[in-house]
Parts: structure tokens; sequence; C-alpha cells
């Protein structure tokens, strides 16, 4: 069962454009979402993050959109460049017994390729 | 730069052998994560630590895999006897859980990458 779903699988954008990219969930427990970035050979990195309560956060050219009702969510990477080529994860995590969001399901990330 | 740390960095190794990898997690944090990665399945839980102890293990397969923190800077994660399915990369991850925050960021380490022959 695929709690967070996330497309496009891939995604090709020329610099200077914008990426989206969508996750949706089912969980209505889920009360935290953040999105991690992945370069090949390394871990995962913290990027943005967002609680329902707002609909929309942004850092620097990085901006989550949510929708609760829809229960859907998105990251828009503003005046791509060729630095942001990465893998995008989606997530989600209700709380855990001892009250932190640490719990993360995450989506099936999306491979972002922008070219120069 | 505090990071974590991850060995070994590859492994390979035959069906049926143990295989051991290790995690030493960010110096101060109490709250420790082992992920697996795939291509198919995408990035799973399998289980996670806070202070030493563990608070869910439900994403483990329990016959072959098992996890243990011997002390706060070591984190190991068992497999008895490996499979070709167990191929994947294993990803440790780190956190500080404070009792005024709910949400903390998770910071990985460069991850085991695993293949079972």
């Amino acid at each position: 069962q695929q709690q967070v779903k996330q497309s496009p699988q891939s995604l090709i954008v020329q610099k200077g454009g914008i990426s989206i990219i969508n996750c949706a969930y089912e969980n209505t427990a889920f009360d935290y979402f953040p999105w991690y970035q992945q370069f090949p050979g390394k871990g995962p990195a913290l990027l943005i993050a967002i609680r329902p309560d707002v609909s929309e956060k942004k850092e620097g050219r990085f901006t989550i959109s949510f929708n609760k009702s829809a229960k859907q969510f998105s990251l828009h990477i503003m005046d791509s460049q060729p630095g942001d080529s990465a893998t995008y994860f989606c997530a989600a995590s209700s709380r855990d017994s001892g009250g932190s969001n640490y719990k993360l399901t995450f989506g099936k990330g999306t491979l972002l390729t922008v070219n120069p | 730069d505090a990071r974590v740390t991850q060995t070994p960095r590859h492994k390979v190794t035959e069906m049926g052998q143990e295989v051991t990898m290790r995690c030493q997690p960010i110096l101060g944090h109490n709250t420790v994560f082992w992920y697996r990665q795939t291509m198919m399945q995408g990035l799973e839980l399998l289980a996670y630590f806070r202070n030493r102890a563990p608070l869910d293990d439900s994403g483990m397969p329990k016959d072959r895999f098992s996890a243990e923190m011997p002390d706060a800077t070591l984190a190991t994660l068992k497999i008895q006897p490996s499979e070709p399915r167990d191929s994947a990369v294993y990803f440790c991850a780190s956190g500080l859980v404070r009792s005024a925050q709910r949400e903390e960021t998770q910071y990985f380490g460069p991850g085991t990458r695993l293949l079972v022959l």
C-alpha cells in the first residue's frame, strides 16, 4: 500500500524554467510534509517542509504548495538550475508515540534533470 | 562538520552469508533510523531507535534482519542469512528529538550499497 503517491517519475526542465513535482496522500493523520533532495551517491537531505496549517511555504527558489482538502502538496522550483538536478522525494508523517514527527513515509521519488 | 558515517560503503557477498552494516550517528543525536532504498520500492523505513531503545521495527523482515544500538555512538543492521532480494542501498539517519519541537530533520549518511549474489 503506497501511502504517498509522487509524480512524475522523471522530469526534464530547461535552465530558468519552473519544475513542479506533485504528491498525494490518503492518511488524514499525516501532519508534517517534508521534501528531501538526493544527489547521486549521497543520502537524502532535507530541502523544505510544511505543516497543514499553512497553504504555502517559500524558501528561496523552492516553494511548497499544500491543499489540505485535496490531500495534495507540491514542490515548485523557480528559475531551475543545472545544480538542481537530483532526485526529489516527498514524505509525510504523523506523530509517533513520543510526540514527534519522525516516522516518515516517502514517495518513490522524481528524477529532475535541468538542462543548461 | 558533523555527519552520519556508515561502513562499509560497498559490500558484495554471496547468498547465505551474514552481513553487518554499521552507523555512527551525529554526536548528541538521540534518534537513529535505518532505511532501505531500491528502484522498485523507493525509500522504506526498516526501524528506528530513540535513546538506544527500539521505537518501531515494523518495516523490517524479522526472520533475517536485526537492528541494535550497542551504545549511543553505534547502530548496527545485520542480515543473516542474506538473499539476492536484499540487494539495495541501506541508509542510516539520525536526529535530535527535543520536547519543544515536533518536526525534526533527519540527517542521512552516505549509505551502504549491498549486492548479494
